[in-house]
């Protein structure tokens, strides 16, 4: 079954610090890989994806992420987090063969940024 | 430009009942999307909609569940009888175009349902 993992329920994290929030995945096939966010009382946020190219994607809000084929990942990252990060992360992918236009979700991993 | 609206934001309501939420997609997308979240897992695929047809309802529970989209513009999902099980956050997602690297989901903020 094609799934993907967020191993972590929780990241907590100090400002100023680098942060990172892990995502793996078992997919058939390439896929698409996305990250979302969702703030307290809003929707999810579209953050950045990765299509081909460049192991390392820019998205919004300063957040990058890494594509590693060989560990099948796509962790989230970020060189100096705000308090203003926290909120509800989640990864997800959508694979590229069999005419697939559904994500394919982790369970979220909620950031906490202290000050 | 307006995003992806959904109402409501939360309703409650007895196990038996009926439900019916509404999606407004982003203007000019003709993929629409159903998600749902329940209890702090992954977000699950409901069904996908390429203008007014359902191009993919795989992911629909059971016969509980009936999703409209009259029009191709806002789309409904009732659920009748709900069920305990049922609980949980619905989203609702539009994109320009569907398959490719083109297509990003666009979300609401989701509607909670609790049945009690």
């Amino acid at each position: 079954a094609q799934s993907v993992a967020q191993p972590e329920d929780q990241v907590n994290v100090a400002e100023g610090n680098p942060l990172t929030v892990k995502c793996t995945y078992s997919v058939s096939g390439n896929p698409y890989l996305f990250w979302y966010v969702q703030y307290p009382n809003r929707g999810l946020q579209f953050l950045l994806k990765y299509i081909t190219g460049d192991n390392l994607v820019k998205g919004s809000y300063g957040f990058e992420a890494e594509f590693n084929k060989s560990q099948t990942s796509f962790h989230l990252k970020k060189p100096s987090a705000l308090v203003s990060d926290s909120a509800l992360y989640f990864c997800a992918v959508r694979p590229i063969s069999g005419g697939y236009n559904k994500l394919i979700f982790g369970a979220g991993t909620r950031l906490a940024v202290h000050p | 430009e307006a995003g992806v609206t959904q109402f409501p934001s939360h309703s409650v309501i007895e196990k038996g009942q009926t439900v019916t939420l509404r999606c407004d997609p982003i203007s000019g997308h003709d993929n629409l999307y159903w998600y749902r979240r329940v209890m702090g897992k992954e977000i699950k695929f409901l069904l996908h909609f390429v203008k007014e047809s359902k191009q993919d309802e795989s992911g629909m529970p059971n016969n509980r569940f009936l999703a409209e989209r009259t029009g191709g513009t806002y789309s409904t999902l009732k659920v009748q009888p709900a069920e305990l099980e049922d609980s949980g956050v619905y989203f609702c997602a539009s994109s320009q175009v569907a398959g490719g690297p083109g297509n990003i989901q666009y979300f609401g903020a989701g509607t909670r349902l609790s049945v009690l």
